[in-house]
């Protein structure tokens, strides 16, 4: 899977929107961009993808820039139970077999929500 | 519909002992992946198991590490003669299909201590 990199750690405040940015300047044609977020002490919990176009769903939006090297994900208004580490991983569309298909997790971004 | 499910939550082992961890996956999947979050360190992806098979075991240590996902009942990560470097939270995540599109829900975890 192709390299992603993100920013340590972010700081927000509640009920405000906030922007977790995601460089992959390798990304493949066919790499699917997958956010993953990690709760504390919790599972790691599926929040958005995208390939091309800019995403929306019950938890969050996905802006994919034009030549696809560089992702947001938009928390639109955080609340404290936002707090979590954010994983911004790569996907092959076009399994070839042969290959790991677990999921490949950097260090992510501590996103830390304050009062 | 229920999540996936793993059991322990909670497991102590003296070295030596074996630990077993299961992981019953969602309704209807039949790939499951087991991840290693050794304390203060990311997530490893392990292996990735359909029904009666090891499809990619890319991950797993070399000795004393094994898994299996029997045609009935729950998958099981079995690690014999546990040692302290084994205290790790290990997760199981199962998904409908393999290809690049596919998300992976993950079980709450179970927290491994070796005492």
């Amino acid at each position: 899977d192709a390299k992603t990199t993100q920013p340590n750690s972010m700081e927000s405040n509640e009920e405000e929107p906030v922007h977790l940015p995601c460089n992959h300047s390798t990304i493949s044609g066919t790499d699917y961009i997958h956010w993953y977020r990690q709760l504390p002490s919790q599972g790691p919990e599926y929040v958005i993808h995208g390939l091309t176009s800019n995403v929306n769903n019950r938890m969050a939006s996905l802006a994919i820039a034009e030549d696809r090297k560089s992702s947001t994900l938009i928390l639109h208004r955080a609340t404290l139970r936002d707090a979590a580490v954010y994983y911004c991983i790569l996907r092959d569309l076009m399994y070839s077999g042969g290959g790991a298909d677990g999921l490949t997790f950097g260090k992510g971004t501590h996103l830390i929500i304050q009062p | 519909n229920a999540g996936v499910m793993q059991n322990p939550r909670h497991l102590v082992r003296r070295r030596g002992q074996e630990a077993r961890l299961r992981c019953s996956p969602m309704k209807g999947h039949s790939h499951v992946y087991w991840y290693r979050q050794l304390p203060e360190e990311g997530l490893k992806f392990m292996v990735y198991l359909q029904k009666e098979n090891i499809i990619d075991e890319s991950g797993m240590p070399k000795e004393r590490f094994s898994a299996e996902f029997p045609k009935e009942g729950p998958s099981i990560l079995r690690i014999q003669q546990v040692v302290r470097g084994d205290s790790a939270a290990y997760f199981c995540a199962s998904s409908p299909s393999r290809t690049g599109m596919n998300i992976q829900y993950f079980g709450a975890g179970t927290r491994l201590s070796v005492l």
